[in-house]
This record gives C-alpha cells, structure tokens and sequence, in this order.
C-alpha cells in the first residue's frame, strides 16, 4: 500500500545545530508539503513544492529550507536549530495540482531544541 | 484576521447528542472546502469534502455557504469515538491551487 512516512519520529537537538526531517512518499504525488503544529495553533506551512526541483515558501519559512530532487523525498532542514523551533513537524502530499484534492500526512516528528 | 477561524471549543457533549461546528473562510476566490479530524498527537485525516449543495455521510453533514463565506459540519448522534480534534481546511485560488489553510481546530469530547 502507498504510504508516507518521516523520520526520525523523535529528535532531541541542541540550540545552533544543523537538523534535517525527512519525509518520503510512495504515492507518487507530485505536490507535497510541510507543516509545523504548535500547542493552540493549527497547522501552519513552512515551505511546499509542486513537483520535481519546485520549491516555495510557506507563512513560516524563516529558518528553514527544503529540495525535492525527486517525486519521493521533501527533507526539511533546520539551518540552525532555535528553542522557538520545538513543534510537530507533518508532511503531506496531495495527487496533482488541483485545488479539490485530499492532503495525506505522515505520522509526524517530534522535534525539541534545547 | 485570520485566513480561516474556527469556534475553539472545547465542546462537551454527551453521547447521542447533535453538535455543530462553524468555520469562516476569508478569501472569496477559494476553491475548495474539507473538514479534517484530528485526534490526540496523531497526524489529520480527512473526514470529508465540503459541496456548495451540501454533502453527508452518515452521521456527518457538511455545508457550504460562499456568499457568507462559512463552512459547518453537523454531526449527529454524537459516540464516544467522535472525541477528537476537528480541522476546517479552505484550499486556494488559482495562483495556489493544491495550496490548504488550516483552521486552528475545534476540539470535541463526547461523554458517556
């Protein structure tokens, strides 16, 4: 069965450190996205990419950067880890680029900074 | 203003009860319309699509209404299972079609 998935599930990280998420689909989804969620807030986008070599910014991308060299893999990297930055991190794709299609997640990582 | 907002609760309904749940929408141009569930620490699943004629499966009735740019979901008979995170999602216009704005969730506990 298709699916998506993101690793590491859990990372404990140090202020300044360099930290990359990685999300991989076998959906073969051209879009996919990342989310960030913080307790009291809904999910807010951080960076998203239509496809192979795309990328875009999302509300809160400040910090943080991703590439897609490929249909399967979005990693989202963290240039230098802030305590502001502990959150659930969610990745998600969707089929084509179209505005009534469904979004699937991964299970999420959760991130602490320390 | 945010793009979309949601009644925060939490609501606290017992079992059997009939409870609804509002959302705004701000961009008039938007295309399309979702509720998603969310329980505790778990990813968001989509519980389903939002049509301007309405749509309902099952207990779950969904409605749209563009000129007031507000969404709903009905939920009937309410079961202990429904105690979750409920996510309104507005996807966008044109320029950013596959694009979805996340309400900040409306959080629903049914009690025996």
């Amino acid at each position: 069965d298709a699916e998506i998935t993101q690793s590491p599930r859990h990372k404990i990280t140090e202020t300044g450190r360099q930290v990359t998420l990685a999300c991989h689909q076998t959906w073969n989804h051209n879009n996919m996205f990342w989310y960030r969620q913080d307790l009291g807030h809904g999910l807010r986008l951080i960076h998203y990419s239509y496809g192979v070599q795309d990328t875009n910014k999302g509300e809160v991308s400040d910090g943080y950067s991703v590439s897609r060299s490929n249909t399967e893999d979005l990693p989202l990297t963290l240039e230098s880890a802030a305590s502001s930055q502990t959150s659930v991190y969610f990745c998600a794709s969707s089929e084509i680029r179209g505005p009534s299609r469904e979004q699937y997640f991964g299970p999420g990582t959760r991130l602490t900074v320390t | 203003r945010k793009e979309v907002e949601q009644d925060p609760g939490p609501f606290n309904v017992p079992e059997g009860a009939t409870v609804a749940f509002n959302c705004t929408y701000s961009n008039s141009a938007s295309q399309s319309f979702f509720w998603y569930r969310q329980d505790c620490r778990k990813e968001p699943k989509l519980l389903m699509s939002v049509y301007s004629s309405g749509n309902e499966d099952g207990r779950f009735t969904a409605q749209l209404n563009r000129a007031s740019q507000y969404i709903s979901l009905l939920i009937r008979d309410s079961k202990l299972s429904d105690s979750a995170t409920y996510l309104c999602v507005v996807n966008g216009d044109n320029t950013n079609a596959g694009k979805s704005t996340f309400g900040d969730g409306t959080t629903l506990t049914v009690k025996p």
